[in-house]
């Protein structure tokens, strides 16, 4: 399959606690991308970390990339009620303009 | 303003018909796309478009024709409709090769009994 894979595939915490997802890929890449989809809504671009970078950051966002491994996580700092939603990684692969998604971890935060 | 807006929202309709989902976006981009979201949450894609030619597809059934009338527009057309056709399906667009970011629109839920 070409899907990368991501886990855990279901993370609960509570506010305030810091959510950490990982994704894996199987090929090369131009880049790496995570969107969030709430419940009965479409995906919702998130932020993108290319293939030359190690790790980016965007308000509460930490995400980091080992092209060696194969490998990208996301960090969420202080968790809210409010992110509660499934997150997905993507990957742009090398000279095409596939973007193939991972399956999704289901964060759930509690008040 | 709706920036990708796919209609129907909800769709249910019994096997063997064929139905149609309509796709349109007003952000002036280049690529459009297809996804197919399972009762897993799994997403794949199905089709790309490029300035209203096929690009991208993603070894699925014949049934399954797209088209593409403008850049602004990408429908799918489902004949003969079958059980596990039932899935939600997201529309998406970008820009162009150099702007990463794709925009979905809200999906359409589609069921077959």
């Amino acid at each position: 399959s070409q899907q990368g894979e991501e886990d855990p595939q279901a993370l609960s915490i509570q506010e305030g606690e810091n959510a950490t997802m990982n994704c894996s890929y199987k090929t090369s890449i131009n880049n790496l991308q995570w969107y969030r989809q709430n419940s009965g809504r479409g995906l919702v671009h998130l932020i993108l970390i290319r293939s030359n970078e190690r790790e980016k950051h965007s308000g509460r966002l930490r995400v980091t990339l080992d092209t060696s491994k194969k490998s990208s996580s996301l960090l969420i700092t202080a968790s809210r009620a409010a992110d509660t939603a499934s997150y997905f990684c993507a990957t742009v692969w090398i000279n095409t303009d596939k973007l193939i998604f991972g399956t999704g971890t289901r964060l759930q935060v509690f008040p | 303003d709706t920036a990708v807006s796919q209609t129907p929202k909800y769709l249910v309709t019994q096997m063997g018909n064929d139905k149609s989902i309509k796709c349109e976006q007003n952000l002036g981009h280049d690529t459009m796309y297809w996804y197919k979201q399972d009762s897993k949450k799994f997403l794949k894609i199905m089709f790309s478009y490029n300035n209203k030619e096929l690009i991208i597809n993603e070894t699925v059934p014949n049934r399954f024709s797209p088209k593409s009338p403008d850049k602004a527009h990408l429908n799918l057309h489902i004949n003969s409709l079958e059980l596990g056709d039932s899935a939600v399906y997201f529309c998406a667009s970008r820009r162009g090769y150099e702007e990463n970011t794709i925009y979905f629109g809200e999906g359409s839920w589609l069921t077959v009994v």
